[in-house]
């Protein structure tokens, strides 16, 4: 079945320092890639849409610049967190999305920023 | 306004015991619908679907969903829990027909706890 790899697993960065997450599909080529970001005990919270070689598409209240999001092939898409700060600590899921697949998803990334 | 709504925050069943999640929908034509299963620390992993046909879907690991179009609703089943059953469970909606690239829309979650 379709794969998704997400990596790190675990990241703990200084505040102020960038950090990237990366978003592989491994079996298949996704037409679109989705970055959400889960708080303790609620719901996944989409930050932004992104199709290959397009610019991604924020919701409404994610700062793109500091979220950058990448998706440079059908089987890349990096987020970014930059200038990290304590209050960007979170867990971060992504999603792969093909037609033939539906819909992925990452096995997630929790950051802390100290 | 397009919603999902999961009105259990939390249920706790026995173990061997039946279960029944529930989820409710607002949108104006039938959705895409699906469940999600979420491990602590983990990520999402899909149960069951549905786009059309059968209103019941038979998903893993002995899940299973009705869809009633007259209650905007989608109730995911399983007849004897198990402990490993423990985990958060998401309802999730795409309000467009054709796969792809239209995004989630997620509920709550009901997080699932089994007693031995």
């Amino acid at each position: 079945g379709a794969v998704v790899s997400q990596h790190p697993s675990r990241v703990i960065c200084k505040s102020g320092t960038s950090v990237k997450i990366e978003c592989r599909s491994l079996d298949f080529q996704a037409t679109t890639m989705f970055w959400y970001r889960q708080f303790p005990k609620q719901s996944l919270m989409l930050m932004a849409t992104s199709n290959e070689g397009s610019k991604a598409t924020y919701e409404q209240g994610v700062e793109k610049d500091k979220f950058l999001i990448n998706h440079a092939s059908l089987t890349l898409s990096t987020l970014t967190v930059t200038s990290a700060h304590p209050e960007d600590s979170s867990f971060y899921i992504c999603s792969a999305s093909a037609r033939d697949t539906g819909y992925t998803f990452g096995s997630g990334t929790r950051l802390t920023v100290v | 306004a397009q919603s999902v709504t999961q009105p259990d925050i939390h249920i706790t069943v026995s173990e061997g015991a039946s279960l029944e999640l529930r989820c409710n929908y607002s949108y104006g034509a039938t959705p895409y619908l699906f469940w999600y299963v979420q491990s602590p620390g983990q990520g999402l992993q899909l149960l069951l679907k549905y786009f059309s046909g059968d209103t019941l879907v038979q998903g893993i690991k002995g899940f299973e969903a009705e869809f009633k179009r007259s209650q905007s609703s989608f109730n995911l089943r399983k007849p004897s829990v198990h402990w490993s059953d423990a985990a958060e469970y998401f309802c999730a909606v795409v309000p467009y027909s054709g796969a792809g690239s239209y995004q989630l829309t997620f509920g709550k979650g009901t997080k699932l706890s089994v007693i031995p």
